[in-house]
């Protein structure tokens, strides 16, 4: 079993729609959770970086994290089709390597 | 700020050839990372570098690969000989600090023919 499952998609909504997009996870010594965006051959995107439990909240993002169950999610309202990219849930346990487990990534398509 | 730069953005080679990528972090980034990402995957860290030291390598396939980081600054990975299943994209990030987030470049893409 992967310490971080994510669903692979593809995740197609039309423009403006809410999109809800999760990860599971093993790994209870996990307090850093990531949110990448990552278009067609670019690079990982930082968008949101949470500690602990709990909400954040930028712009059309908001990330939750939920420890009990070891789950986190990422909604976008308004979707638009620029949003359209893979998104890539990631994890530490905060010790000293900073080492990142990330998720197999979920594909997204806004239809405009 | 110029982001992380990496080149070539993409190589194909024939297998049992050496390649070489190379990675440019942020600058006054102190820690370096190279990750691979195959298809359909998200990365997995192959090294880190806390200045020109190798902290971290623990995942590196150390019978062909090889990384190095001179004057702490620009690092290059090599992989010698390639083989066909050495097909990704091989991704750098810097980072602050090992508690800082990490900022990717935008990977080199090797096809191993």
């Amino acid at each position: 079993q992967k310490e971080v499952e994510q669903d692979p998609g593809p995740l197609s909504v039309p423009e403006g729609a809410i999109v809800s997009l999760n990860c599971t996870y093993s790994n209870s010594a996990f307090q850093y959770f990531m949110w990448y965006r990552q278009y067609s051959r670019k690079g990982p995107e930082l968008l949101m970086y949470t500690y602990s439990s709990g909400n954040k909240e930028d712009g059309r993002f908001t990330a939750q994290v939920d420890k009990s169950s070891k789950y986190i999610s990422l909604f976008i309202r308004d979707s638009q089709p620029s949003d359209s990219a893979t998104y890539l849930c990631a994890m530490k346990d905060g010790g000293a390597t900073n080492k990142l487990i990330f998720g197999t990534g979920t594909l997204l398509a806004v239809q405009p | 700020e110029a982001g992380v730069v990496q080149s070539p953005r993409y190589k194909i080679i024939e297998k049992k050839q050496p390649v070489a990528f190379w990675c440019n972090p942020i600058s006054g980034h102190n820690t370096l990372y190279w990750y691979l990402q195959n298809l359909g995957q998200g990365p997995e860290l192959l090294i880190r570098y806390e200045n020109e030291e190798a902290v971290d390598d623990s995942q590196l396939p150390k019978d062909r690969f090889s990384a190095e980081r001179l004057k702490g600054v620009d690092s290059t990975l090599k992989i010698q000989p390639a083989e066909l299943g050495d097909s990704a994209v091989y991704l750098c990030a810097s980072s602050l600090d090992v508690n800082h987030e990490q900022y990717f470049g935008p990977g080199t893409r090797l096809t191993v023919t």
